[in-house]
């Protein structure tokens, strides 16, 4: 069973850049998407985009286009979310989950166990 | 605000059945499937229904979920104090090009 295993918290500075990876365990991911969901303190589940391994090109929400930088090392089955341009706002809890390879339209079936960045000067 | 409308909270008391709804438009529900998530306090959000109304492997029967035109409710039958929880909508928006949800409904069991 695949799981996936993100690291850990992060404290950063307005203006800076995070790093969130996300690896699968007991698995590859050669042939589905990850995705990158945000959560700030209080709030909803905000899409930030997804990238399938095997295609290699990421496709990004809107609101994070520019600031964002997904990628996939296949090689060690672990995926990257990048945020550049940090404020304050971005504060929150981004989980990476798998795009099920077995439901034709698409539904997050595994996720990471979240990872808390907090941005503060 | 979210793509997606569902109402903020929504209560019941044991062994009652509600209804959760959410509400979109052509571009997302009125076009695309809607998946179903279950968030506990400080856990990573569930999958508890995809495609409409079909249930992954260990979802209990007494969540069903539902479609017609752009709305999408998810029920929740015998409720248990368990079923306490952030429940959120989401689908596939081809104006957008990518996934949304809505803003969340916070059940209470009473």
């Amino acid at each position: 069973q695949v799981q996936l295993v993100q690291s850990g918290a992060e404290v950063k500075k307005p203006g800076s850049s995070v790093k969130v990876s996300c690896k699968a365990s007991g698995g590859t991911f050669n042939n589905y998407a990850i995705n990158w969901v945000r959560q700030a303190p209080g709030q909803g589940l905000e899409w930030m985009g997804r990238i399938t391994p095997i295609f290699g090109t990421p496709n990004y929400a809107r609101k994070f286009q520019g600031r964002v930088t997904i990628i996939a090392d296949e090689s060690t089955n672990t995926a990257y979310m990048e945020l550049s341009s940090l404020r304050s706002e971005d504060t929150a809890v981004f989980f990476c989950a798998r795009d099920s390879p077995t439901v034709v339209d698409g539904a997050f079936d595994i996720w990471g166990q979240g990872t808390m960045v907090t941005v503060s000067s | 605000q979210s793509v997606l409308t569902q109402p903020p909270s929504a209560s019941g008391t044991p062994g009652q059945r509600v209804t959760l709804s959410c509400s979109g438009s052509s571009p997302n529900i009125g076009s695309n499937t809607v998946n179903w998530y279950q968030q506990l306090p400080g856990t990573a959000p569930k999958l508890l229904v995809y495609s409409n109304n079909l249930r992954p492997s260990g979802v209990p029967d007494r969540f069903s979920g539902s479609k017609s035109g752009t709305s999408a409710s998810l029920a929740i039958s015998g409720l248990q104090s368990e079923d306490e929880a952030d429940y959120y909508c989401a689908t596939w928006d081809d104006s957008l090009n990518g996934w949304v949800f809505g803003g969340g409904t916070k059940l209470t069991v009473l």
